[in-house]
């Protein structure tokens, strides 16, 4: 079947220590997005992609870091400069058509 | 800079009744697409219908409809004859311009609760 894949499901670790969250698409979509979203509130941009080696940046870009050097793939990896990293993970492919998002399951991490 | 808000952080509803979730934007762009998601709480985000900036006619999809003003840069979510199975949050998104490389922003939502 076709769609987006995140993992881990979920996450927990330590104060400090790098995070790499993991987002797949077999949906042949070039553009790729990375939201965070905290209890109760809305989806804020982290970063977006819309072909393989470029990205740029969103609204709350800093302590993470992103990759695309393959279409299928977009990871997103929460770094220990994220003052704040516990929170809900959402990747996303954008479609051709009418340009909505496809979205994955998330990945919920927890930093203890 | 472009921006959605929503100002209904949460709404009760009677059971088939129809409910309108509000919605306004803003953008300097011409050219944009408006969304709404629904994310029930199993976390996982589905679209429900989309509004082009060019387009004439309110978009419908079922018993969703987009009650679209653009002098005025709102987007309402109407969701006629409601049920149970329609609680969740519910968040409009805009994507500014039809570029490859748009961002698209969300807003921070509105909870909608049906009673039985």
């Amino acid at each position: 079947d076709g769609g987006i894949t995140q993992s881990p499901k979920y996450l927990f670790r330590k104060e400090g220590q790098n995070v790499t969250l993991s987002c797949e698409q077999n949906l042949n979509h070039d553009a790729m997005y990375w939201y965070r979203q905290d209890p109760g509130q809305g989806l804020r941009l982290i970063y977006y992609s819309q072909i393989v080696n470029d990205f740029q940046k969103g609204d709350i870009a800093e302590g993470y870091s992103v990759s695309r050097e393959k279409k299928e793939s977009f990871p997103l990896t929460v770094t220990s400069a994220q003052k704040n990293p516990t929170a809900f993970y959402l990747c996303a492919s954008r479609g051709t058509d009418t340009g909505e998002l496809f979205f994955g399951e998330g990945s919920r991490l927890t930093v203890l | 800079a472009q921006k959605i808000t929503q100002t209904q952080p949460g709404m009760f509803v009677q059971e088939k009744e129809a409910v309108t979730l509000d919605c306004t934007y803003d953008t300097s762009d011409q050219s944009y697409g408006l969304f709404w998601y629904k994310q029930p709480s199993s976390g996982e985000m589905i679209f429900l219908i989309y509004q082009g900036s060019y387009d004439e006619q309110n978009a419908t999809e079922g018993r969703y409809s987009l009650n679209f003003q653009k002098a005025r840069k709102s987007a309402n979510l109407v969701i006629s004859a409601s049920q149970l199975g329609d609680s969740a949050m519910y968040f409009c998104a805009m994507r500014e311009s039809y570029s490859s490389a748009s961002k698209i922003i969300f807003g921070s939502g509105t909870r909608l609760s049906i009673r039985p």
